[in-house]
């Protein structure tokens, strides 16, 4: 079955830096685009950045632009977020998912890893 | 950016009435392609969001009859015929018709 297990989290202070892990299994990954979504506490779901199949192609929300960078390692099965700069506001549980382009819906999800920015 | 509205913010419902969540977006779904780019998850509580619908009207797999999608353009229903203790959390739909992907605020479900 598909499975999406991340890990990274934790907390960090401002300014810093944090990447995180996708670890993916059940599937052909190198076949799907693959994404990263945030749920700030208490929030709603926040699309943050989006990876094509074989990683030519990277999308990303306004709000992380020129601070995170995703990326894959097909090899590996493994997707990464590069999170820099690192603000109160990035705290978040950050979910990896499968798919989500055009009309392909996101159709799995990890279970989240929490990231907390603070001093 | 496509805003995706939802309402209501939140419904109490006994067990075994229906419930219907809708979700206006500011710019139309549909795709040249003749699809309808909108989707619609449930996270249930302590847990990552599931897929219920696709393509508007396309239960994912596993996905119970009782919940039907619907609508067309900017205005869409999701629909539970039987709520069950099981559909408690909260609903979201979202868009993938343009960059970037963006989600409603979310219909918080909970039993009476």
């Amino acid at each position: 079955q598909v499975q999406l297990v991340e890990s990274g989290g934790g907390v960090v202070q401002p300014g810093r830096s944090l990447r995180l892990s996708c670890a993916a299994s059940g599937f052909t990954f190198s076949s799907h685009a693959m994404l990263w979504v945030r749920q700030g506490p208490g929030k709603g779901l926040e699309w943050v950045a989006l990876i094509s199949d074989d990683g030519s192609n990277e999308y990303y929300a306004d709000s992380v632009k020129g601070r995170f960078t995703v990326s894959r390692d097909n090899s590996k099965n493994t997707l990464y977020l590069q999170m820099n700069s690192l603000t109160t506001e990035d705290t978040a549980v950050y979910f990896c998912a499968r798919g989500g382009v055009g009309p392909i819906p996101i159709d799995y999800w990890g279970q989240g890893a929490l990231v907390t920015v603070s001093s | 950016d496509i805003v995706m509205t939802q309402s209501p913010l939140s419904l109490s419902v006994t067990p075994g009435q229906p419930a219907s969540i809708s979700c206006k977006s500011s710019q139309s779904l549909l795709h040249s392609d003749g699809k309808t780019y909108v989707f619609w998850y449930l996270q249930k509580p302590g847990q990552s969001p599931q897929l219920l619908i696709y393509g508007a009207s396309n239960r994912f797999s596993a996905v119970p009859d009782r919940f039907s999608g619907s609508g067309s353009g900017t205005t869409f229903t999701l629909k539970i015929s039987r709520v069950e203790a099981e559909d408690v959390g909260v609903y979201y739909c979202m868009q993938s018709i343009q960059l970037p992907p963006t989600f409603g605020g979310g219909t918080k479900v909970e039993i009476k």
